[in-house]
């Protein structure tokens, strides 16, 4: 079975473009998080969608934003891009049932703004 | 609100050595645990979980974590460390009340010499 994909792997933006980021999940997950990775703050969660509901939101302005699609693929979308937001931007999925905790991460997407 | 430490930046051992790499958490609701890998330039790769039962649980590639309610910690242990073990471990936990949500530790380098 695939992993998660992200598309694209590496991104060079402008201060005040906005970017928009892709994942996939891993076939059968319908539950998807993001998570923004940077040197200064480590690993903070970003949101969490859920057949395409948002169902729970990080300490993130709201210059950030993300949607999912029915067939479970995911976006994020950064607005009026700042030199903070440089960061690797994970997306995971997570296998449906109540069993299932753990969140498989896929390799990310490495934003640059300049 | 849920937090985790990882109070060793980096960890070095010798090859063939055991390995523990430590972590606290603190929640408000039962936790469930999780240890990730990352790799350079890669994703986060899950290791192993605890939810509920044994206070030991087995994972990935040899490595196994020591839940202890009373320590709130679940450290990451391996019996015998390899080269390839080297890497970026972050411990990861979710307030069973807080959706699907990670907070993650700082991360631990782990840096195993031959």
């Amino acid at each position: 079975k695939a992993g998660v994909t992200q598309t694209p792997r590496y991104l060079i933006k402008t201060r005040g473009q906005q970017v928009t980021l892709s994942c996939s999940p891993i076939s059968g997950h319908r539950s998807v998080s993001w998570y923004q990775q940077t040197p200064g703050q480590g690993l903070q969660f970003l949101f969490e969608y859920f057949s395409e509901t948002q169902r729970n939101k990080g300490n993130f302005p709201g210059r950030f934003s993300g949607r999912q699609f029915s067939n479970s693929r995911s976006e994020m979308n950064v607005s009026t891009l700042e030199l903070g937001d440089s960061a690797l931007y994970l997306c995971a999925s997570r296998p449906p049932g109540v069993g299932s905790h753990e969140q498989y991460f896929g390799p990310g997407t490495r934003l640059t703004v300049t | 609100a849920q937090s985790v430490a990882q109070p060793e930046d980096q960890v070095n051992v010798a090859e063939g050595n055991p390995l523990t790499v430590k972590c606290t958490y603190s929640v408000s609701g039962n936790p469930y645990l999780f240890w990730y890998v990352q790799y350079p330039n890669r994703g986060l790769q899950f290791l192993l979980k605890y939810i509920t039962g044994d206070n030991l649980v087995k994972g990935s590639y040899g490595f196994e974590a020591e839940f202890n309610k009373s320590q709130t910690s679940f450290h990451l242990k391996k019996p015998s460390a390899l080269v390839s073990d080297s890497a970026l471990y972050f411990c990861a936990v979710r307030d069973e009340n807080a959706g699907n949500m990670l907070t993650f530790g700082g991360g631990t380098r782990l840096m195993v010499k031959p």
